[in-house]
């Protein structure tokens, strides 16, 4: 699996958009891009995955650049909820279980 | 939504006791993955299963086995524990193609 680097810490004002960077330089050609995040203690959860395309669902956008070596994850109107480690992963789609590496991840800290 | 069911949620045992954990994955999910993330530590992968068979292997150490059965739930058996055995143990499924959904995890306190 591409390795992948996220700042350790961010904070944001709740209410604002919240922009999550990820580099990814080494990313292969069927590698894509995974978003989860993990609330204190409690299981990972799975936020947003792209290939190349910019995608959006009710929680997220993910914005990938063209040569797909960084992406950033995107929650528009932060609340104190959203207040978790945010994990960016790279790996091919599931074909018959394979592993996630979870690298160290960003924590967000919403602001009141 | 049917999620990933753990059991049991908190388990305390002793020194050189064994313990078993469970996992029943969503429905139609046909792939079962286990992780271990200790106090402060990011999840790590120990084991995964595909329509029952062994499919990757982590960091696992010898003393622990796991299995997925007939009706794709999964068991990770854990002998001689030690005090570095505490830690929350997640299990996450997925089916073909798709995102890995995780569970709440079961917390393993070894005393």
């Amino acid at each position: 699996d591409a390795k992948t680097t996220q700042p350790t810490s961010m904070d944001c004002a709740e209410g604002r958009a919240a922009n999550l960077p990820c580099n990814h330089s080494t990313i292969s050609g069927n590698e894509y891009v995974y978003w989860y995040r993990q609330i204190h203690s409690q299981g990972p959860q799975y936020i947003i995955h792209g290939l190349k395309n910019n995608e959006t669902n009710e929680m997220a956008s993910l914005i990938i650049t063209e040569d797909r070596k960084s992406s950033t994850l995107i929650l528009p109107h932060a609340t104190l909820r959203d207040t978790a480690v945010y994990y960016c992963i790279v790996r091919a789609p599931n074909t018959g279980g394979f592993k996630t590496i979870f690298g160290a991840g960003t924590r967000l800290f919403v602001k009141a | 939504a049917a999620g990933v069911i753990q059991s049991p949620r908190h388990l305390i045992k002793e020194k050189r006791e064994t313990a078993t954990l469970k996992c029943y994955p969503i429905p139609r999910h046909d792939t079962v993955y286990w992780y271990q993330q200790g106090p402060g530590q990011d999840p790590q992968f120990l084991i995964s299963f595909y329509e029952k068979m062994q499919s990757d292997k982590g960091s696992i150490p010898d003393r622990f086995s796991a299995q997925q059965f007939s009706d794709y739930h999964s068991e990770l058996n854990m002998s001689s524990l030690e005090l570095g055995d505490s830690a929350l143990y997640f299990c996450a499924s997925s089916s073909l193609g798709e995102p890995q959904h995780f569970g709440d995890g079961t917390r393993l306190s070894i005393l």
